[in-house]
Parts: C-alpha cells; sequence; structure tokens
C-alpha cells in the first residue's frame, strides 16, 4: 500500500524551542522521503528529502530522520521561528510510484 | 527559468457548468501530477502523467472529472457538469522523472463554484 500517517495534526510551539513532525508509511518499496513546506496562501514547496541509503541528514535547522525497519521518517525543526510557521506535508514514493502525501500538520510558532 | 505556471488563476463558475484548467510544467519535466486543496486541507491526489505510460487515474472522484497531457508537455483538467464540492484550488506539478524527484509546484488555480 501507498499510506502514509502523519502525526501530529497541529503542533504549536514556542519560539526557540524545537518541533518534531512524524510520518509513517507501509511501503517497503520507498526509498525516497521528502518534507514539503506550504506557507500560508501559498504554494509547497521542498525543503527537505532523504533517500533510503542514509539515516539522517541536515541542513541547518531542519533535519530529517529516516528508520527504514520500523518504517517511519520525522522532521525536526530547532530553534523555531515565527517563519517556520506553515503547513508542512511528508512524502514518500519509490521507484515507478507516484509521490504519495501525508495529511499535513500546521505548525504554529508563537513569539 | 521558468516554473511552473497554471491557468487562470482564479475563476468562478455556475453549478452545472463545465471547466478546464491548465498547466505548463518545466521544460524537459517528464511527470506531471493534479492535486486538489480544499481550504485548509492536505492535498488529495487527482491523476498522474509519467512519460508515454498511461496516466494513474486513481485519485479522480468521479468520471465528471478528465485529464489529458498533449505532446508530454500542457495538461489539461477538465471538469463537468461542476457541483458546489468542486470548489477548491487545483493544483500542478511537476518533476524531472518518476516518483523520486522533487515536485515543482504551480500557483494553483482557485475553482469557486457558484
Amino acid at each position: 500500500g501507498e499510506n502514509v500517517e502523519q502525526h501530529p495534526s497541529t503542533l504549536s510551539v514556542q519560539e526557540g524551542d524545537s518541533a518534531v513532525i512524524k510520518c509513517t508509511y507501509s511501503d517497503s518499496a520507498s526509498n525516497y522521503f521528502p518534507w514539503y513546506k506550504q506557507e500560508l496562501g501559498k504554494r509547497p514547496q521542498l525543503i527537505i528529502d532523504i533517500r533510503s541509503n542514509v539515516g539522517e541528514k541536515k541542513d541547518q535547522r531542519i533535519a530529517v530522520t529516516l528508520n527504514k525497519t520500523a518504517k517511519h521518517f520525522s522532521l525536526h525543526i530547532t530553534e523555531t521561528q515565527p517563519e517556520d510557521s506553515a503547513v508542512y506535508f511528508c512524502a514518500h514514493s519509490g521507484g515507478y510510484q507516484k509521490v504519495t502525501f501525508g495529511t499535513g500538520t500546521k505548525l504554529q510558532v508563537i513569539p | 527559468g521558468a516554473g511552473v505556471s497554471q491557468s487562470p488563476s482564479n475563476k468562478v463558475t455556475e453549478k452545472g457548468k463545465d471547466v478546464e484548467l491548465r498547466c505548463d510544467p518545466i521544460s524537459g519535466h517528464t511527470a506531471l501530477y493534479w492535486y486538489r486543496q480544499s481550504l485548509g486541507q492536505g492535498l488529495e491526489f487527482l491523476i498522474y502523467f509519467q512519460g508515454n505510460s498511461a496516466p494513474d487515474k486513481s485519485g479522480l472522484p468521479s468520471d465528471r472529472f478528465s485529464a489529458e497531457r498533449t505532446g508530454g508537455s500542457v495538461s489539461t483538467l477538465t471538469i463537468q457538469r461542476t457541483q458546489q464540492e468542486d470548489s477548491a484550488v487545483y493544483l500542478c506539478a511537476s518533476s524531472v522523472g518518476q516518483g523520486t524527484y522533487e515536485q515543482y509546484f504551480g500557483p494553483g488555480t482557485r475553482l469557486t463554484v457558484t
């Protein structure tokens, strides 16, 4: 199957705190795990992705971890800032599969 | 270079009318996706084109919805006999290949059915 579960659906954190969003998938053939950020009224944009040959990837304040055995992957945002407020979507795909998106997490960073 | 473009940006139509939404992907991108996003909701997959392969139409909600992609480039999403529940933002995205590449989204078409 191609389903992906994403949690939590909403998340509020104080500015400067960390935020973690988790996704679980079921298809063992999946090998590509991107994360998209959608600011209010704008289009989704890729912020980070990871492939199954690595377990963690960092880009400044954001990081993604992947556990292929458990079939879950997570987005970590450290030192959150108000501009991090947005909806975040996880996704996965593999081989010739289409990309399947999670249901989204609305992150609110409180100044 | 130019990104993904969509037209029109906004469309207001009366219930029962047909509408056509257009997507111009990034040149050279072989994969093209259509999604629907209702207010405050997630990305609902509609249809996926990849090269010359038969499209994956598994997300189309009813037979009122159809899409085509001519010459491996421009795509048109057609909604026949529109209903109020069709009101949403329709997003198109393209990528260089099959699923394991970044998707570049267009700005979307906001459809309002009155």
